[in-house]
């Protein structure tokens, strides 16, 4: 599964849209990107997955390059709820496991 | 949709004894759990992979006759860590998938810690 690297950590004022990064330059035709966040001392929380095109659910927008090299996950009026580490994955399609880096810690300031 | 719950939450127990912990995925079917562990501050390691009916497959570096995965039903996966010390104090986490589908949901967490 290709590699993601994410920034350490980030901040956003509550109620602000949040955007966070992740490059996958070494992504193949097959790998979806997947995003997850974890809570403090919670299990992690599924977000959002796509392959190619945009995509948009209750929790958050997923926007992926036109080369697929790099994606933003938007959460579009960040909570102190949405204070979590948030994992970026690339996952083969048909795999089972997911390999989590160290992910990029948001806090959401009042 | 897509909740998986584990059993218990927390536990404290004495070192040399045996803990289980369950998974269970609360409205769909399971066809494969996952077990991870997370050390504070460290992120998620996967232990193993099992598949509803068959034997677990685990990652390298994990004992399997320490680390006792039993995936009998598709919608319970249980984690028996035995002889336990207290260098396996950490959080273990279970996820789940269905048929058909990559999405993985995970479960709350079971803080261990062996005194």
């Amino acid at each position: 599964d290709a590699k993601t690297t994410q920034p350490t950590s980030m901040d956003c004022a509550e109620g602000r849209a949040a955007n966070l990064p992740c490059n996958h330059s070494t992504i193949s035709g097959n790998e979806y990107v997947y995003w997850y966040r974890q809570i403090h001392s919670q299990g992690p929380q599924y977000i959002i997955h796509g392959l190619k095109n945009n995509e948009t659910n209750e929790m958050a927008s997923l926007i992926i390059t036109e080369d697929r090299k790099s994606s933003t996950l938007i959460l579009p009026h960040a909570t102190l709820r949405d204070t979590a580490v948030y994992y970026c994955i690339v996952l083969i399609q048909g795999a089972q496991k997911l390999v989590f880096g160290q992910g990029t810690r948001l806090t959401i300031n009042p | 949709g897509a909740v998986v719950s584990q059993h218990p939450s927390r536990v404290i127990c004495k070192s040399g004894t045996s803990v289980k912990i369950e998974c269970r995925s609360l409205d769909f079917q399971a066809t494969t759990m996952f077990w991870y562990r997370q050390f504070p501050k460290k992120s998620l390691m996967l232990m193993a992979t099992s598949n509803e009916g068959s034997k677990a497959t685990y990652e390298q570096g994990v004992e399997k006759d320490k680390f006792l995965i039993n995936h009998a039903s598709l919608t319970l996966s249980t984690l028996t860590v035995t002889s336990a010390h207290p260098e396996d104090s950490s959080f273990y986490i279970c996820s789940a998938s269905g048929l058909g589908g990559e999405t993985q949901y995970f479960g709350p967490g079971t803080r261990l810690l062996v005194l």
